[in-house]
C-alpha cells in the first residue's frame, strides 16, 4: 500500500531550530515535496527533493533519504509566523503528476 | 505567478441538492486535481484530470463527479450532496508530466486554489 506518515502536532520556542520528520512507501518514486499552510488558507510550495541529500533555501531546508524512505523539513530562527501546518507529499505513482499527502504535522511556535 | 481561482470561499447547501464547485488556472497547466481536507485526514484526492475530457479516479470518488470541457476549467460536482460531504474542498494544477527537458520542480509541483468551506446541513 501507499502511506506517509509525519506527527501530528509539534511545539517550539521562537529562534529555535526545529525538525519535521516524514516517513513514505509508496508504488515507485519520483520525488518529496514540502508544503505549508497556514490556518484557513491553501497550502504554498516550499521544496521538492528528486535526489538524496540536504537542499538549504534560506531558513528553510529539506532532506532526502530514498533508500530509508525518509524526509525532513528543518526550520531555523523560527519566527512566530511559522505557526502553520506543513504537509508532506509523495510523488509516487507513475507519471500521473499525483501526489501523496501525509495528514500534516501543526507546528505551534511560542514565545 | 500561478493562479488557481475557485468559484466560493464559502457555500451551505442543503442535503440533497446538486452542487457545482468550480476551479480556473491561467498557467495552461496540463493536470488538474481535487482534494477534500477534513482534520485528521489531510488531504485527500477525489479526481484529477491530465487533459480536457480526461479525467480519472482518485481515492474517494464515491458521491462526487468531474467535468473538463476547457483545459482552464475543473468543476467538481455532488450529485445529491450529503451531510458526510461538509468539507474544505481544495482545487490544484500543475505543469504536466513526462517532459524529460523540463526540470520535474516545473513540471510536478501543484499550485492550490484557496479552497472552498462546503457545508451540507
Amino acid at each position: 500500500g501507499q502511506n506517509i506518515d509525519q506527527p501530528t502536532e509539534m511545539t517550539a520556542t521562537e529562534g529555535a531550530i526545529v525538525q519535521i520528520n516524514c516517513t513514505y512507501q509508496t508504488s515507485g518514486f519520483n520525488g518529496l515535496f514540502w508544503y505549508q499552510q497556514h490556518a484557513g488558507e491553501a497550502p504554498t510550495f516550499l521544496s521538492y527533493n528528486v535526489l538524496d541529500g540536504l537542499e538549504e533555501k534560506g531558513r528553510f531546508s529539506s532532506f532526502l533519504s530514498r533508500s530509508k524512505g525518509y524526509s525532513y523539513l528543518l526550520l531555523k530562527e523560527l519566527q512566530m509566523k511559522d505557526s502553520a501546518s506543513y504537509l508532506c507529499a509523495a510523488h509516487g505513482s507513475g507519471n500521473t503528476g499525483k501526489l501523496i499527502f501525509g495528514q500534516g504535522t501543526t507546528l505551534q511556535v511560542k514565545p | 505567478d500561478v493562479k488557481v481561482t475557485q468559484s466560493s470561499r464559502y457555500l451551505v447547501k442543503r442535503t440533497g441538492e446538486k452542487v457545482f464547485l468550480e476551479c480556473v488556472q491561467d498557467m495552461d497547466h496540463e493536470n488538474m486535481f481535487w482534494y477534500r481536507q477534513d482534520p485528521g485526514l489531510g488531504l485527500r484526492l477525489i479526481y484529477f484530470s491530465y487533459d480536457v475530457k480526461m479525467k480519472e479516479k482518485g481515492d474517494i470518488p464515491e458521491g462526487y463527479s468531474v467535468s473538463r470541457e476547457k483545459k482552464e476549467r475543473f468543476s467538481l460536482i455532488l450529485e445529491s450532496a450529503s451531510t458526510n460531504q461538509t468539507s474544505m474542498y481544495l482545487c490544484a494544477s500543475s505543469l504536466v508530466w513526462g517532459l524529460a527537458e523540463i526540470s520535474p520542480l516545473a513540471t510536478d509541483t501543484q499550485y492550490f486554489g484557496p479552497g472552498t468551506r462546503l457545508t451540507v446541513l
